[in-house]
């Protein structure tokens, strides 16, 4: 089945720097990619959504200022926390369908436990 | 609005069958999600449906309502593995998911 990874699994950073989390299709080219946000028992938060080659579309609330999201390739997509704050700590995980549109499913990488400090 | 309810918690008994159910309502509809997320990790795929019936898959089934805007997913020969949160989510006209807060399962032994 098709694979998504993400790196770092878990990072600890001190509040005011910037942490990067990167998101990978391994064998199949992502033509959307989805980042979320879930908090301990809280269900998935959709943060934004992410076409190869165009600006990702981000849901009421998200400051795209602050969660930079870069969708270079058909097989990457980063997520860049600027100035991370200990409210950002929390869960991110991204998610990869192979074809845009449709109900197609969602293939989701190990996420990555972010910390702030 | 668009909302997903299902129960926060359930628990059943090894070798049970349990029944999570979840109610949508979404602008537009292209199909009912169900996904299995243990602790600490990422949601993993379990099923599908945008007809109307039950699809079954191995020890687990789903079925939808279109009609009713309601789904399950029945667990059957349970196993102590399969203590997880069970997500349902509804894709809407603009093939979004709209993700329903998850259903804790506790087996107990």
């Amino acid at each position: 089945g098709a694979v998504v990874s993400q790196h770092p699994s878990w990072v600890i950073c001190k509040s005011g720097t910037s942490v990067k989390i990167e998101c990978r299709s391994l064998d199949f080219q992502a033509t959307t990619m989805f980042w979320y946000r879930q908090f301990p028992k809280q269900s998935l938060m959709l943060m934004a959504t992410s076409n190869e080659g165009s600006k990702a579309t981000y849901e009421q609330g998200v400051e795209k200022d602050k969660f930079l999201i870069n969708h270079a390739s058909l097989t990457l997509s980063t997520l860049t926390v600027t100035s991370a704050h200990p409210e950002d700590s929390s869960f991110y995980i991204c998610s990869a369908t192979e074809l845009a549109g449709g109900p197609n499913e969602q293939f989701f990488g190990p996420g990555t436990r972010l910390t702030v400090l | 609005g668009q909302n997903i309810d299902q129960p926060t918690e359930m628990t059943a008994t090894e070798g049970a069958i349990v029944q999570i159910n979840c109610t949508y309502q979404t602008s537009g509809f292209n199909g009912l999600f169900w996904y299995q997320q243990h602790a600490g990790e990422a949601p993993t795929f379990l099923s599908y449906n945008v007809l109307d019936g039950l699809e079954e898959k191995g020890r687990f089934s789903s079925f939808l309502s279109r009609s009713k805007g309601y789904s399950y997913l029945l667990l059957k020969e349970l196993q102590m593995k399969d203590s997880a949160s069970y997500l349902c989510a509804a894709m809407d006209s603009n093939y979004q998911l709209i993700w329903g807060a998850g259903t804790k399962l506790i087996i107990k032994p």
